[in-house]
């Protein structure tokens, strides 16, 4: 069974300052998908970057971009610019084959002014 | 072209009563996923669905709970004879394909169990 591990329960960071979020998966397949999603206090599950496996080069929207390490099985967040706005829960989650998804036990970013 | 959604937004119930979650996809989409979301907690799978098909409910508790997407109408996610361990939020989300490349969430019931 696939596991994904957010080692960091909360963070914070100074705004305009960069913050990187940890995720580590366990996986044997080797076509997956991995996700970062973010979930205000308005609890709405907001899809924030995704990185396809096949593919090498890291995904990056905006102020975030990923690090996506497949032979370690690390794929971390790298928030640049933090804004006020950012300040959630931020959960990693994985998808293979059996479609669903399986989510991280989160990371609590604040951001402190 | 509206979001998932899901309602109510807040269900209290008392013990041994039924809780029924209901969840339009989008426009569009014909696979439906739950999730559920104990405090301070991941969402944790629990159901996938496809138009009058349950696909995989590996996630679901053996008793109690049960799915369903019919051909017309949302899907719905019953709850019998609850339990207070069962307050939590229940998530719904939709995807035009089976893969979970491109699911999206809706706002999420909150059940509370008195």
């Amino acid at each position: 069974a696939q596991t994904v591990t957010q080692s960091q329960p909360e963070m914070s960071v100074q705004e305009a300052e960069t913050v990187t979020l940890s995720c580590t998966y366990d996986t044997s397949e080797s076509d997956y998908y991995l996700f970062w999603y973010k979930q205000p206090p308005s609890r709405q599950m907001i899809l924030v970057i995704r990185q396809e496996a096949y593919k090498q080069q890291n995904a990056t929207e905006n102020r975030f971009s990923v690090n996506f390490q497949k032979a370690a099985k690390s794929f971390s967040l790298k928030i640049s610019d933090s804004q006020l706005g950012d300040a959630a829960m931020y959960f990693c989650a994985y998808s293979g084959t059996a479609s669903k998804l399986t989510f991280g036990t989160g990371t609590r970013l604040q951001v402190m002014l | 072209n509206a979001g998932v959604m899901q309602n109510p937004r807040h269900l209290v119930r008392r013990r041994g009563q039924e809780a029924r979650l209901r969840c339009s996809p989008m426009k569009g989409h014909s696979h439906v996923y739950w999730y559920r979301q104990l405090p301070e907690e991941g969402l944790k799978f629990m159901v996938y669905l496809q138009k009058e098909n349950i696909i995989d409910e590996s996630g679901m508790p053996k008793e109690r709970f049960s799915a369903e997407f019919p051909k017309e109408g949302p899907s719905i996610l019953r709850i019998q004879q609850v339990v207070r361990g069962d307050s939590a939020a229940y998530f719904c989300a939709s995807s035009p394909l089976g893969r979970n490349t491109e699911a999206f969430f809706g706002q999420g019931t909150r059940l509370t169990v008195v």
